[in-house]
């Protein structure tokens, strides 16, 4: 079955301090992939998605995830994190052809962040 | 632009009863979604739209229902409302490209009581 996974339903860091959140896909098509962030009491917003032009991409606010086809990964960091990047956070993947819209959400990453 | 819009913002059902949930954009995108966001699970996919004319179903579509009859509206209907459906409610839309992310709106808190 085509899906998505997030392995860490929790990640607690320091300030300053790298910040790793996982995510794992199954896709029997090259898949479409989108990391979103998500304040408290606040809407959905896009940090950064993956396109195929480049295995490396960058978002927004310091973030970036790396595309892993052998191991089916594409896993959010940021090298210092900051107090603002306490929120929730989701990977998304397109599930199916080129031709479906069917985008899956993981059951999401909670960020905190101590000072 | 105003971008995806939906309404109300809020809203509290007595159980068994019908409402609908609005939910239009004005960037011409083609796909429209509904998805349920509850906590520590994430979105669940309700129901989605590839065009006017055209809807299936998500990962939760029982209790719902949908239509598309214009590419700007996609309203999702709760037709015997239930407290398991108490949630908050996003609509999103985007291009007919693979690589499209999606635009939400800000969403609907619905409490069914």
């Amino acid at each position: 079955a085509q899906s998505v996974t997030q392995l860490d339903s929790h990640v607690s860091v320091s300030e300053g301090t790298p910040v790793l959140l996982r995510c794992n896909y199954s896709s029997s098509y090259s898949p479409s992939l989108f990391w979103y962030v998500q304040h408290p009491n606040k809407g959905l917003q896009l940090l950064l998605k993956y396109t195929s032009a480049a295995t490396l991409v960058k978002g927004i606010n310091g973030f970036e995830a790396e595309f892993k086809k052998s191991e089916t990964s594409f896993h959010l960091t940021k090298p210092s994190a900051h107090m603002s990047d306490a929120a929730e956070y989701f990977c998304v993947v397109r599930i199916g052809s080129s031709n479906t819209g069917k985008l899956i959400f993981g059951q999401g990453t909670t960020l905190q962040v101590k000072p | 632009n105003a971008g995806v819009t939906q309404t109300p913002k809020f809203r509290i059902l007595k159980i068994g009863q019908s409402m609908t949930l609005q939910c239009t954009q004005d960037m011409n995108h083609n796909y429209m979604y509904w998805y349920r966001q509850d906590p520590g699970m994430g979105l669940k996919l309700i129901y989605y739209s590839v065009g006017a004319g055209i809807t299936d179903k998500g990962e939760v579509p029982n209790g719902y229902n949908v239509s598309r009859s214009t590419t700007e509206d996609f309203p999702l209907r709760l037709e015997l409302a239930a407290p398991s459906q108490t949630s908050v409610y996003f609509c999103a839309s985007s291009y007919r490209d693979y690589n499209s992310p999606l635009h939400f709106g800000n969403g609907t808190r619905l409490t069914v009581t």
